[in-house]
């Protein structure tokens, strides 16, 4: 069936140094896809969202890119801090209901 | 403050018990959801209730069940038909036909 997928299960940067995490999703359908980040032991939160009739979208320190040629989802994070350690979700929304891909563990190195 | 809370944090089950999850909003929301998050995965949706009165089965409800009698609550039942129910289970909430999620905080269920 259709799924949403990310390129890299892990990633580890360095403070102050960008990060950028992939997403690759499958249904064509889609028309809005959001970032929640996941801290331990609670639920996710939102960070940014985007629809499919934009490419980029911009908010404080976070960027997405989209990519409907490629079916492709990018989070830049600028300047990264030891508070954006967490795992990040790239989710597609359809017919009523978001399709959550298996998420990116996002390490910043102090 | 308003928000979803998730209640208990932790819950254990006995083999051939049900047990029941709570999740109640205070956001006014219409639509609530139950997804179940397995460790180093995704969320998968379990069910959805877009409206009082009506639920929605998602991509893995078998072995659950649910009941939306009122706006702000959304109990989510595991039955001893659920072979493995050992997860981190998420309720969230939206505005009716939009997109945003708001999550509670979880239950950790695991079987004894």
């Amino acid at each position: 069936g259709e799924s949403v997928g990310l390129h890299l299960p892990t990633l580890s940067v360095q403070e102050g140094d960008n990060s950028i995490i992939n997403c690759a999703y499958s249904n064509s359908a889609s028309d809005y896809f959001i970032w929640y980040k996941q801290e331990s032991g609670k639920g996710p939160q939102f960070i940014i969202d985007i629809r499919s009739n934009m490419d980029k979208r911009q908010g404080q320190r976070v960027t997405v890119l989209l990519n409907k040629t490629v079916k492709h989802l990018s989070l830049q994070i600028a300047a990264t801090q030891p508070g954006d350690s967490a795992v990040y979700f790239c989710a597609e929304y359809d017919a009523g209901k978001s399709t959550f891909g298996d998420g990116t563990t996002l390490t910043v190195k102090p | 403050d308003g928000g979803i809370t998730q209640s208990p944090k932790y819950l254990f089950r006995k083999e051939g018990q049900n047990v029941t999850l709570s999740c109640e909003q205070n956001l006014n929301h219409d639509a609530m959801y139950w997804y179940r998050q397995d460790p180093g995965q995704g969320l998968r949706l379990i069910y959805y209730s877009q409206i009082v009165n009506d639920f929605q089965k998602g991509d893995i409800a078998e072995g659950y069940s649910v009941s939306r009698e009122k706006k702000e609550s959304f109990p989510l039942t595991v039955t001893s038909a659920q072979k493995n129910p050992t997860a981190f289970y998420l309720c969230a909430s939206s505005i009716r036909g939009r997109e945003k999620l708001f999550f509670g905080s979880g239950t950790q269920l695991s079987v004894l």
